[in-house]
């Protein structure tokens, strides 16, 4: 099955800074690539999805990387703010039927301090 | 703008007793998926449902689960004989056709804590 590796597990940056989340996943079928947002007691809510025909997708300060060949895909927020404080967990689809079946990274807790 | 719903927001039982977690997906989605999560850890598939039937589950998803569309707006998981392990927070979510969109929305999610 697939297996998708997250890193950091932490990660701490200032107000304005850049940060970035890296993942990786085992299974080259895997052919769609969201990644979820998980405040404190909340839902995940998806922020940002690639699939594996584009290998680069950007939505304001937000933008998300793949490489196929590699078979890792990063997670980019430039400009952080305090309320992107929270855990972004990655994950590696694959369709079946009519819908896709994640597998979720392990999750990084981005701190952003004012 | 619709909202995946699910109730109880926490539910607590004791161990052996059955559970029925409930949840309303959004009106026209197809596509409906359960997903568990252990305090502190990654969020984990455990089977997805449509035609009113199941068309993929994990391994997770033993003998002792089983899901239901009991009526045209409820998807419901039931747990036969909880155990201690099964204490997590549980997200329905729900998804339209891959050929609109394949994102699925998540429901607030219910804990369930087993004594």
């Amino acid at each position: 099955g697939e297996n998708v590796e997250q890193h950091p597990s932490t990660l701490s940056v200032q107000e304005g800074d850049s940060a970035v989340i890296k993942c990786t996943y085992s299974d080259s079928a895997s052919n769609y690539f969201p990644w979820y947002k998980q405040e404190l007691g909340k839902r995940p809510q998806l922020i940002i999805d690639i699939r594996s025909n584009v290998g680069e997708k950007k939505d304001q300060r937000i933008a998300v990387t793949l490489n196929k060949t590699a078979k890792h895909f990063s997670l980019h927020i430039t400009e952080t703010q305090p309320e992107d404080s929270a855990v972004y967990f990655c994950a590696a689809s694959r369709g079946v039927g009519g819908s896709y079946i994640p597998t979720f990274g392990r999750g990084t807790s981005l701190i952003v301090h004012p | 703008e619709p909202e995946v719903t699910q109730t109880p927001s926490h539910q607590v039982t004791q161990m052996g007793q059955e559970v029925i977690l409930r949840c309303v997906p959004i009106s026209n989605h197809l596509y409906f998926y359960w997903y568990r999560q252990i305090l502190g850890q990654k969020v984990e598939f455990l089977v997805s449902f449509y035609n009113n039937e199941i068309s993929e589950k994990s391994e997770i998803f033993d003998d002792q689960f089983s899901v239901e569309r009991p009526d045209g707006s409820n998807f419901t998981l039931k747990i036969r004989s909880t155990k201690l392990e099964d204490s997590a927070m549980y997200f329905c979510a729900s998804s339209e056709l891959a050929s609109r969109s394949v994102e699925q929305f998540f429901g607030p999610g219910t804990r369930l804590t087993v004594l």
